[in-house]
C-alpha cells in the first residue's frame, strides 16, 4: 500500500527543537519532490514550510522558515526527516508530508497522517 | 494570507448542488492544469478528490467535478450528502520556487 507514514505527536518547550520523520511505503522515496505543509490546531489554513528533492537532496525553504528548518532524508530506509529548532508556541501545529507527483503536470497526490507538535512551557 | 483565495465557508442543503471557488494569478492558476481539490475532515489529512483540474482518483464519488477558467477554478459537489460536510482545500502548481500554493480553505456545511 502506498503511503507516508509520519512520528508520533511531540511536546516541546520552547526554544526546544524536534525531528519529524516520514517513512515512504509503497514507493521509492526518492522518485518524488516531498513538501512540508504545517496546519495550526483548528485552523484551515495550509502553511507551505520546505520541499526536498529525495533523490538530490535538494531543498527549498520559505523564507519565515529559512534558519529554523532542516529538510534530510535517509534513503536506505525510504524516510525523509524535518529538523525545526528553537520552537515557539506559536509553531504548534500538525506537520505533514506530502508527495508530490512527478511528470508534466505536478500535484500533491499523497499525504501523511500528520504529527501533532505542541510547543509549551 | 493564502496565495489562492477560497470562501471561508459554503452551505448547502442535502441534494442540492454546491460550488466553491478558487481565485489565483496567472503565475498558478491561469497557467497550469496542475489544479487540484482536497478534502479535509477534523483531525485527518487532507485526501485528494480532483486533480488535473477535473480528474478524479479511483474511489472518488463522481458527485465531484472541477473546472477552470482563466484564474479561477472551481469545485462542484452535487447531490450534497451529509458525509461531504468538511472543509476543502485548492492547490494549483506554481512557476514560484514554491511549487505548490494552497487555498485558504473553505468550510462546507450541509444543512
Amino acid at each position: 500500500q502506498v503511503q507516508l507514514v509520519q512520528s508520533g505527536a511531540e511536546v516541546k518547550k520552547p526554544g526546544a527543537s524536534v525531528k519529524v520523520s516520514c517513512k515512504a511505503s509503497g514507493y521509492a522515496l526518492t522518485a518524488n519532490f516531498l513538501h512540508w505543509v504545517r496546519q495550526a490546531p483548528g485552523q484551515q489554513r495550509l502553511e507551505w514550510m520546505a520541499w526536498m528533492n529525495p533523490n538530490t537532496g535538494v531543498t527549498n525553504y520559505a523564507q519565515k522558515f529559512q534558519g529554523w528548518v532542516t529538510l534530510t532524508r535517509d534513503t536506505s530506509i525510504n524516510t525523509a526527516y524535518m529538523e525545526f529548532r528553537n520552537l515557539r508556541s506559536d509553531d504548534t501545529a500538525i506537520y505533514y508530508c506530502a508527495r508530490m507527483t512527478a511528470g508534466s503536470t505536478s500535484y500533491i497526490d499523497l499525504w501523511g497522517q500528520g504529527t501533532l507538535v505542541t510547543v509549551s512551557s | 494570507q493564502s496565495a489562492l483565495t477560497q470562501p471561508v465557508s459554503v452551505s448547502g442543503s442535502p441534494g442540492q448542488s454546491i460550488s466553491i471557488s478558487c481565485t489565483g494569478t496567472i503565475s498558478d492558476v491561469g497557467a497550469y492544469n496542475s489544479l487540484s481539490w482536497y478534502q479535509q475532515y477534523p483531525g485527518k489529512a487532507p485526501k485528494l478528490i480532483i486533480f488535473n483540474v477535473n480528474y478524479r482518483p479511483s474511489g472518488v464519488s463522481n458527485r465531484f467535478s472541477g473546472s477552470k477558467s482563466g484564474n479561477t477554478a472551481s469545485l462542484t459537489i452535487s447531490g450534497l450528502q451529509a458525509e461531504d460536510e468538511a472543509d476543502y482545500f485548492c492547490s494549483s502548481y506554481t512557476s514560484s520556487d514554491t511549487l505548490v500554493v494552497f487555498g485558504g480553505g473553505t468550510k462546507l456545511t450541509v444543512l
